[in-house]
């Protein structure tokens, strides 16, 4: 069955150090592929999303590649702040369905 | 416009009773899911409604849970009885009636069983 696969935290950085969240994915098909953020207190909110293989999703300084060979979507920030402590989900949607697959989540926690 | 409500946002309650779940979702949104997370695991899907009707109820875990979702307006979620492994977030999303449309969550309900 599809399955998200994701790094455990949590993840402890300094502000404005560089942030990789790896998340790789197990699917049939081609599907869509999402990364989710949970901050303090509140629900889920999209944070970006990728349609199809080598496409680029960006949103408030975070991007991720869809990489279809390595089976991967890989979350990236150049420089983290405070602000973006909460947590981060790694999801699919498969081609054939509306249903999400979630990973574990991961939370993030960035010191001033 | 209003998003994914939620009520009630926090529940505690005992072993063997009952606790009813409600989510309002996304006016026009045809679609509407259950999802949870138990602490610390991944968020799973429950089941799916379109409109008042079940499309996939695969993730329910047992008996135990009941979603309804009367008119294909709001929808409930009924635990009875609840049990200690119930405990966890209950998120509820909605997404308009096109396949890949972007999927919108409330904040969820955070339920304790003791």
């Amino acid at each position: 069955g599809n399955s998200v696969t994701q790094m455990e935290g949590p993840v402890t950085l300094s502000e404005e150090a560089f942030l990789t969240i790896n998340c790789t994915y197990t699917a049939t098909g081609y599907p869509s592929l999402f990364w989710y953020v949970q901050y303090p207190g509140e629900g889920l909110q999209l944070l970006l999303k990728a349609t199809k293989a080598d496409d680029k999703g960006s949103n408030k300084g975070f991007e991720a590649t869809y990489r279809k060979e390595t089976t991967s979507f890989h979350l990236e920030k150049g420089s983290v702040q405070v602000s973006d402590s909460a947590v981060y989900f790694c999801a699919l949607r498969s081609a054939y369905g509306n249903k999400l697959v979630f990973g574990a989540g991961t939370i993030l926690r960035v010191k001033s | 416009e209003a998003g994914v409500t939620q009520f009630p946002s926090h529940s505690v309650i005992e072993k063997g009773q009952t606790v009813t779940l409600r989510c309002d979702p996304i006016s026009g949104h045809d679609n509407l899911y259950w999802y949870r997370r138990v602490m610390g695991k991944e968020i799973k899907f429950l089941l799916h409604f379109v409109k008042e009707s079940k499309q996939d109820e695969s993730g329910m875990p047992n008996n135990r849970f009941l979603a309804e979702r009367t008119g294909g307006t709001y929808s409930t979620l009924k635990v009875q009885p609840a049990e200690l492994e119930d405990s966890g977030v209950y998120f509820c999303a909605s997404s308009l009636s096109l396949s890949g449309n972007t999927i919108y969550f409330g904040e969820g309900s955070w339920l304790t069983v003791v």
